[in-house]
């Protein structure tokens, strides 16, 4: 078991630009979260998926954040325009809600925008 | 909506000895989950240790044991024979059970536990 994958693990850019964040869950869960971490906020809810459907995504700061999950394998966070405000932690985690609520965390990405 | 809080921004502790870190939480609701996570400077999200409401006796995982006071709502973390590898942020998090709810946690600010030699 590889763990939650998430890429990249730092990502600088520069304000306004495009940014996607990927992860890979663990084979076999069926639910992906995305968090955020910042010093003032402390970690977030973004927006979580069952089985590759979004089920709440009020997390989610602004319209310039989205997240997709095209299969059971994949999910991005994509942020455009970038602002530096945006620049946090994110993690990516999965869980099988049949396994005694317990679920994973990637090793999460920092994001920084310039 | 529930919260949690964390009251102590900083512990530190010698190591072998024992510390105690707080956590108390508000919620009208009857069914839900405890847990204690540790983020280590390599910033991963590890899962101390897990306690379902509904469960009176407390959650134990080896050096790693809690006391859940639900009437009180209160959920604290004792670590026992303290280790170097124990430095780390710890958060506490709640989850409701049931419905939409899985995996809703809801962190509290954290403590920063320093183990000294």
């Amino acid at each position: 078991d590889a763990g939650v994958i998430q890429s990249p693990r730092h990502e600088v850019t520069e304000m306004g630009q495009e940014v996607t964040l990927r992860c890979k869950p663990i084979s076999g869960h069926d639910y992906l979260f995305w968090y955020r971490q910042t010093m003032m906020r402390g970690l977030e809810l973004l927006i979580y998926f069952n089985n590759n459907v979004p089920i709440d995504d009020s997390g989610m700061p602004e319209d310039r954040f989205s997240a997709k999950m095209p299969n059971a394998s994949f999910s991005t966070l994509k942020i455009q325009p970038s602002e530096p405000r945006d620049s946090a932690v994110y993690f990516c985690a999965s869980g099988d809600r049949g396994r005694n609520y317990g679920y994973t965390f990637g090793s999460g990405t920092r994001l920084t925008v310039v | 909506a529930q919260t949690v809080t964390q009251s102590q921004p900083e512990m530190s502790v010698q190591e072998a000895e024992t510390v105690t870190l707080s956590c108390t939480y508000d919620t009208s609701e009857n069914n839900y989950y405890l847990f204690w996570y540790k983020q280590p400077p390599s910033r991963q999200m590890i899962l101390v240790i897990r306690q379902e409401a509904y469960k009176q006796q407390n959650a134990t995982e080896n050096r790693f044991s809690v006391n859940f006071q639900k009437a009180a709502k209160s959920f604290s973390l004792k670590i026992s024979d303290s280790q170097l590898g124990d430095t780390a942020m710890y958060f506490c998090a709640f989850s409701l059970a049931g419905g939409t709810s899985y995996g809703k946690l809801t962190f509290g600010q954290g403590t920063i536990l320093t183990v000294h030699p």
